[in-house]
Protein backbone atom coordinates (compact mmCIF):
# COMPACT_ATOMS: atom_id res chain seq x y z
CA UNK A 1 0.00 0.00 0.00
CA UNK A 2 1.34 3.80 -0.57
CA UNK A 3 1.45 6.01 1.93
CA UNK A 4 3.33 9.42 2.94
CA UNK A 5 4.66 10.38 6.52
CA UNK A 6 4.93 14.33 7.17
CA UNK A 7 7.52 14.69 10.19
CA UNK A 8 6.40 17.40 12.23
CA UNK A 9 2.94 18.35 12.71
CA UNK A 10 4.36 22.59 13.76
CA UNK A 11 7.31 24.28 12.02
CA UNK A 12 8.39 27.57 12.34
CA UNK A 13 10.74 29.56 10.95
CA UNK A 14 11.89 33.57 11.07
CA UNK A 15 10.93 35.41 7.92
CA UNK A 16 13.24 35.38 5.50
CA UNK A 17 14.78 31.36 6.77
CA UNK A 18 15.06 28.61 4.76
CA UNK A 19 11.79 26.40 4.77
CA UNK A 20 11.77 22.64 4.75
CA UNK A 21 8.75 20.66 5.29
CA UNK A 22 9.77 16.47 5.51
CA UNK A 23 7.84 13.99 3.57
CA UNK A 24 8.47 10.60 3.15
CA UNK A 25 7.07 8.08 1.37
CA UNK A 26 6.34 4.23 1.27
CA UNK A 27 5.08 2.69 -2.56
CA UNK A 28 5.99 -0.60 -4.02
CA UNK A 29 5.29 1.31 -7.79
CA UNK A 30 7.12 4.55 -8.74
CA UNK A 31 4.80 7.23 -6.90
CA UNK A 32 2.89 9.78 -7.94
CA UNK A 33 3.87 12.80 -4.93
CA UNK A 34 1.79 16.07 -4.17
CA UNK A 35 2.11 19.03 -1.67
CA UNK A 36 -0.81 20.89 -1.19
CA UNK A 37 -1.45 23.95 1.07
CA UNK A 38 -4.08 25.15 3.19
CA UNK A 39 -4.75 28.27 4.16
CA UNK A 40 -7.02 29.33 7.13
CA UNK A 41 -10.89 28.12 6.46
CA UNK A 42 -10.52 27.23 2.97
CA UNK A 43 -10.20 24.09 1.12
CA UNK A 44 -6.70 22.73 -0.35
CA UNK A 45 -5.00 24.56 -3.23
CA UNK A 46 -2.00 22.39 -5.55
CA UNK A 47 1.25 23.57 -4.96
CA UNK A 48 3.16 20.86 -6.98
CA UNK A 49 3.44 17.43 -8.18
CA UNK A 50 5.85 14.82 -9.00
CA UNK A 51 4.96 12.09 -11.92
CA UNK A 52 8.70 11.51 -12.78
CA UNK A 53 9.64 13.49 -15.71
CA UNK A 54 11.69 15.31 -13.11
CA UNK A 55 13.45 14.69 -9.43
CA UNK A 56 13.28 18.42 -8.92
CA UNK A 57 9.94 19.58 -8.79
CA UNK A 58 8.90 23.58 -9.19
CA UNK A 59 5.61 24.65 -8.13
CA UNK A 60 3.41 27.97 -7.12
CA UNK A 61 5.20 30.67 -4.88
CA UNK A 62 8.20 30.07 -4.57
CA UNK A 63 8.53 26.14 -3.31
CA UNK A 64 10.29 23.59 -4.90
CA UNK A 65 10.71 20.12 -4.09
CA UNK A 66 13.25 17.20 -4.55
CA UNK A 67 11.83 13.40 -5.20
CA UNK A 68 15.12 11.59 -3.67
CA UNK A 69 14.34 7.52 -4.63
CA UNK A 70 17.35 6.62 -2.22
CA UNK A 71 15.72 8.28 0.98
CA UNK A 72 11.98 7.81 -0.09
CA UNK A 73 11.64 11.39 -0.03
CA UNK A 74 9.60 14.47 -1.13
CA UNK A 75 10.26 17.03 1.38
CA UNK A 76 9.20 20.47 0.70
CA UNK A 77 12.24 23.81 0.51
CA UNK A 78 11.85 27.16 0.22
CA UNK A 79 14.65 29.65 0.14
CA UNK A 80 13.24 32.70 2.23
CA UNK A 81 9.88 32.48 3.64
CA UNK A 82 7.47 35.38 3.57
CA UNK A 83 4.57 36.53 6.24
CA UNK A 84 1.87 34.76 4.01
CA UNK A 85 3.35 31.48 3.60
CA UNK A 86 1.74 30.81 6.63
CA UNK A 87 -0.52 27.81 6.53
CA UNK A 88 -0.82 23.87 6.68
CA UNK A 89 0.82 21.88 4.29
CA UNK A 90 0.12 18.31 3.26
CA UNK A 91 2.04 15.60 1.60
CA UNK A 92 0.34 13.40 -0.58
CA UNK A 93 0.37 10.19 -2.33
CA UNK A 94 -1.72 9.31 -5.31
CA UNK A 95 -3.24 5.55 -4.34
CA UNK A 96 -5.41 5.09 -7.27
CA UNK A 97 -7.12 6.74 -10.18
CA UNK A 98 -7.52 9.93 -8.51
CA UNK A 99 -7.82 8.91 -5.53
CA UNK A 100 -4.86 10.55 -2.82
CA UNK A 101 -3.21 9.21 1.03
CA UNK A 102 -2.55 12.11 3.10
CA UNK A 103 0.03 13.08 5.24
CA UNK A 104 -1.07 14.41 8.71
CA UNK A 105 -0.11 17.91 7.68
CA UNK A 106 2.62 20.12 9.12
CA UNK A 107 1.67 23.45 10.41
CA UNK A 108 3.79 26.32 9.28
CA UNK A 109 4.03 29.45 11.39
CA UNK A 110 6.71 32.19 10.12
CA UNK A 111 7.47 34.14 13.03
CA UNK A 112 8.35 38.20 12.23
CA UNK B 1 -16.18 30.14 -12.90
CA UNK B 2 -17.41 29.59 -8.94
CA UNK B 3 -15.06 26.15 -9.02
CA UNK B 4 -16.03 23.55 -6.43
CA UNK B 5 -18.65 24.86 -4.18
CA UNK B 6 -19.89 23.04 -1.16
CA UNK B 7 -22.63 23.86 0.70
CA UNK B 8 -23.41 24.84 3.85
CA UNK B 9 -20.86 25.83 5.25
CA UNK B 10 -21.59 24.94 8.93
CA UNK B 11 -23.99 22.70 10.21
CA UNK B 12 -24.97 21.22 13.53
CA UNK B 13 -26.59 18.18 14.19
CA UNK B 14 -28.19 15.89 16.93
CA UNK B 15 -27.26 12.06 17.04
CA UNK B 16 -29.35 10.41 14.73
CA UNK B 17 -30.76 13.09 12.05
CA UNK B 18 -29.78 12.63 8.84
CA UNK B 19 -28.68 15.87 6.12
CA UNK B 20 -26.93 16.16 2.87
CA UNK B 21 -23.93 17.71 2.25
CA UNK B 22 -24.15 19.46 -1.27
CA UNK B 23 -21.37 19.54 -3.63
CA UNK B 24 -21.71 21.14 -7.16
CA UNK B 25 -18.85 21.88 -9.35
CA UNK B 26 -19.22 23.80 -13.01
CA UNK B 27 -15.73 22.41 -14.36
CA UNK B 28 -17.11 19.51 -16.39
CA UNK B 29 -14.89 17.45 -14.73
CA UNK B 30 -15.78 13.66 -14.35
CA UNK B 31 -14.08 12.55 -11.12
CA UNK B 32 -15.47 13.96 -7.86
CA UNK B 33 -14.94 12.84 -4.03
CA UNK B 34 -15.52 13.27 -0.97
CA UNK B 35 -13.01 13.67 1.92
CA UNK B 36 -13.15 14.23 5.91
CA UNK B 37 -10.40 16.36 7.70
CA UNK B 38 -9.62 15.73 11.63
CA UNK B 39 -6.89 17.11 13.52
CA UNK B 40 -3.91 15.34 13.56
CA UNK B 41 -4.98 12.31 10.53
CA UNK B 42 -4.68 14.88 7.46
CA UNK B 43 -7.55 13.93 4.85
CA UNK B 44 -9.31 10.58 4.31
CA UNK B 45 -11.13 9.61 1.57
CA UNK B 46 -14.61 8.73 2.04
CA UNK B 47 -16.14 7.70 -1.55
CA UNK B 48 -15.06 8.84 -5.11
CA UNK B 49 -17.14 8.78 -8.41
CA UNK B 50 -15.44 8.71 -12.01
CA UNK B 51 -18.42 9.71 -13.69
CA UNK B 52 -22.40 9.74 -13.87
CA UNK B 53 -23.96 7.03 -12.54
CA UNK B 54 -20.37 5.50 -11.18
CA UNK B 55 -19.28 5.90 -7.50
CA UNK B 56 -17.01 3.95 -5.21
CA UNK B 57 -15.79 4.09 -1.99
CA UNK B 58 -12.92 5.62 -0.38
CA UNK B 59 -10.84 4.62 2.84
CA UNK B 60 -13.74 5.50 5.45
CA UNK B 61 -17.28 4.89 3.77
CA UNK B 62 -19.41 3.52 6.63
CA UNK B 63 -22.56 5.77 7.72
CA UNK B 64 -22.11 7.72 4.38
CA UNK B 65 -24.14 7.32 1.28
CA UNK B 66 -23.31 9.16 -1.86
CA UNK B 67 -24.67 9.13 -5.79
CA UNK B 68 -23.76 10.95 -8.97
CA UNK B 69 -27.16 11.36 -11.14
CA UNK B 70 -25.67 14.30 -13.01
CA UNK B 71 -21.78 15.61 -14.10
CA UNK B 72 -22.46 18.81 -11.88
CA UNK B 73 -23.49 17.11 -8.46
CA UNK B 74 -21.68 15.05 -5.97
CA UNK B 75 -23.76 15.01 -3.00
CA UNK B 76 -23.01 13.29 0.47
CA UNK B 77 -25.79 11.70 2.80
CA UNK B 78 -25.20 11.16 6.68
CA UNK B 79 -28.25 8.62 7.07
CA UNK B 80 -28.08 8.70 10.76
CA UNK B 81 -25.59 11.35 12.71
CA UNK B 82 -22.89 10.25 15.02
CA UNK B 83 -20.57 12.24 16.95
CA UNK B 84 -17.67 10.86 15.53
CA UNK B 85 -18.66 11.94 12.16
CA UNK B 86 -17.62 15.53 13.59
CA UNK B 87 -15.51 16.65 10.94
CA UNK B 88 -14.49 18.99 8.43
CA UNK B 89 -15.91 17.63 5.06
CA UNK B 90 -14.45 18.57 1.79
CA UNK B 91 -15.41 17.98 -1.94
CA UNK B 92 -12.69 17.52 -4.56
CA UNK B 93 -13.03 17.49 -8.51
CA UNK B 94 -10.61 16.65 -11.19
CA UNK B 95 -10.97 16.63 -15.04
CA UNK B 96 -9.26 13.45 -15.52
CA UNK B 97 -10.68 10.36 -14.17
CA UNK B 98 -7.99 8.11 -14.20
CA UNK B 99 -4.85 10.00 -12.91
CA UNK B 100 -4.02 13.18 -11.43
CA UNK B 101 -1.16 12.78 -12.60
CA UNK B 102 -1.65 14.36 -16.03
CA UNK B 103 -0.43 18.12 -16.61
CA UNK B 104 -4.02 19.13 -16.40
CA UNK B 105 -5.22 17.81 -13.69
CA UNK B 106 -5.00 18.56 -10.30
CA UNK B 107 -7.51 18.28 -7.23
CA UNK B 108 -9.60 21.14 -7.40
CA UNK B 109 -11.27 21.53 -3.31
CA UNK B 110 -13.80 23.29 -2.37
CA UNK B 111 -13.72 25.31 1.00
CA UNK B 112 -15.36 22.85 3.07
CA UNK B 113 -18.28 22.05 5.11
CA UNK B 114 -18.18 22.04 9.52
CA UNK B 115 -20.51 19.51 10.88
CA UNK B 116 -20.65 18.90 14.52
CA UNK B 117 -22.63 16.35 16.00
CA UNK B 118 -23.95 16.21 19.35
Amino acid sequence: AQSVTQLGSHVSVSEGALVLLRCNYSSSVPPYLFWYVQYPNQGLQLLLKYTSAATLVKGINGFEAEFKKSETSFHLTKPSAHMSDAAEYFCAVETGANNLFFGTGTRLTVIP
Amino acid sequence: NAGVTQTPKFQVLKTGQSMTLQCAQDMNHEYMSWYRQDPGMGLRLIHYSVGAGITDQGEVPNGYNVSRSTTEDFPLRLLSAAPSQTSVYFCASSYDRDSLSSYNSPLHFGNGTRLTVT
